[in-house]
């Protein structure tokens, strides 16, 4: 069965400390791997996506790397801010018209 | 501005009573989709559309109706509300979700309540 799973559920950080979340699927073929940062209440918006031959890729502060072989991805948050706290979703799309969704990390940065 | 507008934004309504959720995108895109998003659960996808009149059932159907006559619109139709079906909904459209630069962007969110 196709699945898209996040570690951990949440987290609680300090202002200016990096983190880094967790994704784990199991969709096969692979086609691409995208995150996205969910505020609360608001729509997901896109941060990064990612194709099989790529290693990893940087948006801004923000930084995703991917091992196909594995089959894990991991967004890294360097330096982080207030404005980082949200739910960051992974998203994995395969061979088919569907997009598997991961259930989220929820961060919360604290000053 | 590139944009996936929903409406309405809130809304509390009572059991039975339909209701539409309209979608609108102004970016040509071929794939639209609604997910609905409860606590806990992630976002699980309703319905999609590949592209006019192409319609398909997502994971989590029932109680739903959509209809994709122009490119644009994407309204997602609730014949008979009921309690379960409270929850914050999202419309979404990419150009195509299997591509690498297809990107999927989202409405800002519809809140419904059904009492």
């Amino acid at each position: 069965k196709n699945q898209v799973e996040q570690s951990p559920q949440s987290l609680i950080i300090l202002e200016g400390k990096n983190c880094t979340l967790q994704c784990n699927y199991t969709v096969s073929p692979f086609s691409n791997l995208r995150w996205y940062k969910q505020d609360t209440g608001r729509g997901p918006v896109s941060l990064t996506i990612m194709t099989f031959s790529e290693n990893t890729k940087s948006n801004g502060r923000y930084t995703a790397t991917l091992d196909a072989d594995t089959k894990q991805s991991s967004l890294h948050i360097t330096a982080s801010q207030l404005s980082d706290s949200a739910s960051y979703i992974c998203v994995v799309s395969g061979d088919t018209d569907k997009l598997i969704f991961g259930t989220g990390t929820r961060l919360q940065v604290f000053p | 501005e590139a944009q996936v507008t929903q409406n309405p934004r809130y809304l509390i309504t009572v059991t039975g009573k339909k209701l539409t959720v309209t979608c609108s995108q102004n970016m040509n895109h071929e794939y639209m989709s609604w997910y609905r998003q409860d606590p806990g659960l992630g976002l699980r996808q309703i319905y999609y559309s590949m592209n006019v009149e192409v319609t398909d059932k997502g994971d989590v159907p029932e109680g739903y109706k959509v209809s994709r006559k122009e490119k644009r619109n994407f309204p997602l139709i609730l014949e008979s509300p009921s309690p379960n079906q409270t929850s914050l909904y999202f419309c979404a459209s990419s150009l195509w979700p299997g591509e690498n630069t297809g990107e999927l962007f989202f409405g800002e969110g519809s809140r419904l309540t059904v009492l």
